[in-house]
């Protein structure tokens, strides 16, 4: 069964403490991305990741970080340094990270809420 | 960049009516609109797409309408069901510049019975 996954689908954490959200496909995609999406603002770019080992900033990088040491994998940090950090996030990935014109897929999201 | 501005914001039809959204964009090289649907608590999924050697394309009650020269693309639901209530995103791709999709703010549908 392919697609993609995202764990937890619901995280409490307190405030100034990191956390990390999990992304995993099987679809064989070599981009992924991460999304924030806040009530009324649609979805926003963090970053992204077109190759293995690689990575880019997307317009609200500022408090995250990410790595892509596997193809299949792209886990989010949430930093202390993410003044609003309550949110829902959303990984996806596309069959490559150059084409303008593929079809990015979306995982379940995770529901982050910092107390 | 890119703007991708979208309305209404929110709209309520009744059941077997027809539904319209509407987005536009400011970059002319944009040349891929997708269209998604997210029920709560879930994660966006593809209804319909165009590429912008296309002007209008239609799977069943969904159809997606592209005009270049006005830079605006709609999504057409007819025969609305209750199970069509959701949140409706559109998106926009810039060629030549990889894959960053630029969202609409979305469009909360609501059908009702």
């Amino acid at each position: 069964d392919g697609g993609i996954t995202q764990s937890p689908k619901y995280l409490f954490r307190k405030e100034g403490q990191n956390v990390t959200l999990s992304c995993e496909q099987n679809l064989n995609h070599d981009a992924m991305y991460w999304y924030r999406q806040d009530p009324g603002q649609g979805l926003r770019l963090i970053y992204y990741s077109q190759i293995v080992n690689d990575f880019q900033k997307g317009d609200i990088a500022e408090g995250y970080s990410v790595s892509r040491e596997k193809k299949e994998s792209f886990p989010l940090t949430v930093t202390s340094a993410q003044k609003n950090p309550t949110a829902f996030y959303l990984c996806a990935s596309s069959i490559s990270g150059y084409t303008s014109t593929d079809t990015q897929y979306f995982g379940p999201g995770t529901r982050l809420t910092v107390l | 960049g890119e703007n991708v501005e979208q309305h209404p914001s929110t709209l309520s039809v009744q059941e077997g009516d027809s539904a319209v959204i509407k987005c536009t964009y400011s970059d002319s090289a944009s040349n891929y609109f997708p269209w998604y649907k997210q029920e709560l608590g879930k994660g966006p999924q593809l209804i319909i797409d165009i590429r912008s050697n296309v002007g209008e394309k239609k799977d069943q009650r969904i159809a997606v309408t592209l005009n270049k020269t006005a830079k605006h693309f709609s999504l057409h639901i007819t025969e609305t069901q209750p199970e069509d209530s959701a949140v409706y995103f559109c998106a926009a791709s810039v060629s030549n510049t990889g894959n960053q999709f630029y969202f609409g703010t979305g469009t909360s549908l609501t059908v009702i019975p």
